[in-house]
């Protein structure tokens, strides 16, 4: 089984609003991955967890706060977001060595007003 | 810093035809990378990797790509393209990050348009 799930599959919240991603994966990876892929453009990496530790984040504005509360889960928790923040949110895992292959769940699709 | 070109934004070929997507990469020791392929809305599939070893890779789907380290390249292809490889492909370039963890850097994406 090589499948990420990511609830829910849209999104749509108001700019004072506080929502939640979900991802789960049980492939007993250890690294887990947010990135965020605009509209005609690559995923750019958010955050990236390791054995539940917060290895990177890439400068991420703190209206987004990740959390992986156990190796098969991972959130992102959403607060006060921006119209131009309204994107693809992809979650993946992977084993955690190098070269290792990320798995892709089928994403996130946010829009705020 | 790794990066990744991929010069052609769109290609449109017709089915049957054979295909090859471009790919550059720039990083300093040996790369690890990846040919990815996402449908309209949807998450990412990998086609196939090379971290070492023969330079030729398989993938799934039909394809394959060769790393050629004097030009810094690694280009995907494939025989003979169906309607249904129309999507958009990414290469990217990996590198493992103290503390753990791989970081994807992706290059813009070929959006390819398969011609009934």
């Amino acid at each position: 089984d090589t499948e990420v799930t990511q609830t829910p599959k849209h999104l749509v919240m108001g700019m004072t609003n506080k929502k939640s991603l979900k991802c789960e994966q049980h492939m007993g990876h250890r690294a887990m991955y947010w990135y965020k892929q605009k509209a005609k453009k690559p995923p750019e990496l958010m955050f990236v967890y390791s054995y539940e530790k917060l290895s990177i984040n890439e400068s991420v504005p703190s209206r987004f706060s990740p959390e992986c509360p156990n190796s098969s889960l991972l959130n992102l928790h959403l607060h006060a977001l921006q119209p131009e923040d309204s994107a693809l949110y992809l979650c993946a895992s992977s084993q955690d060595a190098p070269q290792e292959t990320q798995y892709f769940g089928p994403g996130t699709r946010l829009l705020v007003l | 810093a790794q990066s990744v070109t991929q010069p052609d934004i769109h290609i449109t070929v017709s089915e049957g035809a054979s295909l090859e997507l471009r790919c550059n990469y720039s990083y300093g020791a040996t790369p690890y990378l990846f040919w990815y392929v996402q449908s309209p809305g949807q998450g990412l599939q990998l086609l196939l990797k090379y971290f070492s070893g023969d330079t030729l890779v398989q993938g799934i789907k039909g394809f394959e790509a060769e790393f050629k380290r004097s030009q810094s390249s690694f280009n995907l292809r494939k025989p003979s393209v169906h309607w249904s490889d129309a999507a958009e492909y990414f290469c990217a370039v990996g590198e493992w990050v103290t503390g753990g963890g791989n970081k994807l850097t992706f290059g813009t994406g070929t959006q390819l348009k398969v011609e009934l």
